[in-house]
């Protein structure tokens, strides 16, 4: 299994260009999540997807902020216009919801760090 | 996560064993004790997890008190690759699907 797949590794971007992340979750997982890491304010939940849903996007930072999951096997997150502000490690994660014998293990992508200059 | 209390940082001896503590003094009923860990920058890492019996696997062992308010994560021999923020988090399996990491335990394993 490859794993959850994330690109840029690494983007450098200037403000208020348009920056879009992208995650494909391990293959049979229902569930998708994004975090964002910096050192201020650790590692916050963004958003999560169950089945392609958005179930809580109550930590998706303000309107410049979106996300999407088109399909069981991509997502996208998006910020327009992005700010120095956004300079932060991204990380999506995902894992089997609600199986049987289910351990609610996520399973995180190697992240991609962003700087908004 | 405001239901866990973990010290920022401890320190241990390498081939010791490390233990971490967690406090939950709020823990429900239904909700499990999750242990996840991110080594330098890398994408966290689950450890183990428990609801009342302690639980052991090839990582690490988990001890929960029988009050549920607080738990120790052992790793028995730690070893320099452990150095890593090691996170405690409460959480119910199903319906809710969040996983909500606070700041951790910054582990450092010196030779």
């Amino acid at each position: 299994d490859a794993g959850v797949i994330q690109s840029p590794r690494h983007e450098v971007t200037e403000m208020g260009q348009e920056v879009t992340l992208r995650c494909k979750p391990i293959s049979g997982h229902n569930s998708l999540f994004w975090y964002r890491q910096t050192m201020m304010r650790g590692l916050e939940l963004l958003i999560y997807f169950n089945n392609n849903v958005p179930i809580d996007d109550s930590g998706m930072p303000e309107d410049r902020f979106s996300a999407k999951m088109p399909n069981a096997s991509f997502s996208t997150l998006k910020i327009q216009p992005s700010e120095p502000r956004d300079s932060a490690v991204y990380f999506c994660a995902s894992r089997n919801h609600g199986g049987r014998g289910n351990t609610g293990e996520l399973f995180f992508g190697e992240g991609s760090r962003l700087t908004v200059l | 996560d405001a239901k866990t209390t973990q010290p920022p940082s401890m320190d241990c001896a390498e081939g010791r064993a490390a233990n971490l503590p967690c406090n939950h003094s709020t823990i429900s009923g239904n909700e499990y004790v999750y242990w996840y860990r991110q080594i330098h920058s890398q994408g966290p890492q689950y450890i183990i997890h428990g609801l009342k019996n302690n639980e052991t696997n090839e990582m690490a062992s988990l001890i929960i008190t029988e009050d549920r308010k607080s738990s120790t994560l052992i790793l028995p021999h730690a070893t320099l690759r452990d150095t890593a923020v090691y996170y405690c988090i409460v959480r119910v399996l199903v319906p809710n699907n969040d996983m909500r990491f606070g700041a951790g335990t910054r582990l450092t394993v010196k030779p």
